[in-house]
């Protein structure tokens, strides 16, 4: 069945490297995703996207990189900062299904050292 | 925050006791989901509303029931709580225009 995983469940990073998580997905049919951020007590929160047509998309800081080739995508975090300290998942979506549903990963726990 | 508010924030219950959880959006966005969060399974979707009365499930919707009478809210209903339904539940939105999701705050929710 689908599928979107997280290779590793924590991240462990000094302060100011550069962090990479990254996801696997099983469904060749998926053509939208999306990284979210969850601190704790608090709810996801949406980091970047990007859609099946594009390689890669960059934020401030943030970068996706979308292999559809071996369905993996992967979240670049550029310096990153003890703010960064989270747990980041990332969901996929059909987009011709037009419910919005998404399947997420279980997720990834990045740790910042300072 | 996309404008979502979520209550009650916390809540203890008793199993066999009806519980109402309440999603409230201030932008008027069509499509609404409820899901719970847990260890070990991530985020799973409960039920969602693509509009006022239009309801569908998602993967876990035994022993939950929603409703949504005008846009702005989303009930989600545990008919008689029991203790697996014990869990953090999220409300979201998403932007017609957009598929990305935003998120209200959470609602912890104990059932004993």
């Amino acid at each position: 069945g689908e599928s979107v995983g997280l290779h590793l469940p924590t991240l462990s990073v000094q302060e100011g490297d550069n962090s990479i998580i990254n996801c696997a997905y099983s469904n060749s049919a998926s053509d939208y995703f999306i990284w979210y951020k969850q601190e704790s007590g608090k709810g996801p929160q949406f980091i970047i996207d990007i859609r099946s047509n594009m390689d890669k998309r960059q934020g401030q800081r943030v970068t996706v990189l979308l292999n559809k080739t071996v369905k993996h995508l992967s979240l670049q975090i550029a310096a990153t900062q003890p703010g960064d300290s989270a747990v980041y998942f990332c969901a996929e979506n059909i987009r011709s299904s037009n419910t919005g549903k998404l399947i997420f990963g279980q997720g990834t726990t990045l740790q910042v050292k300072p | 925050d996309a404008g979502i508010t979520q209550s009650p924030r916390h809540k203890v219950t008793e199993t066999g006791t009806p519980v109402t959880l309440r999603c409230h959006q201030t932008e008027n966005h069509r499509y609404m989901y409820w899901y719970r969060q847990d260890p070990g399974h991530g985020l799973r979707l409960i039920h969602y509303s693509y509009g006022v009365k239009d309801t569908d499930k998602g993967e876990v919707s035994d022993g939950y029931s929603v409703s949504r009478s005008k846009t702005e809210d989303f009930l989600l209903t545990l008919e008689s709580a029991t203790s697996s339904q014990t869990s953090v539940y999220f409300c979201a939105i998403k932007d017609t225009v957009e598929e990305t999701q935003y998120f209200g705050p959470g609602t912890r929710l104990l059932v004993l």
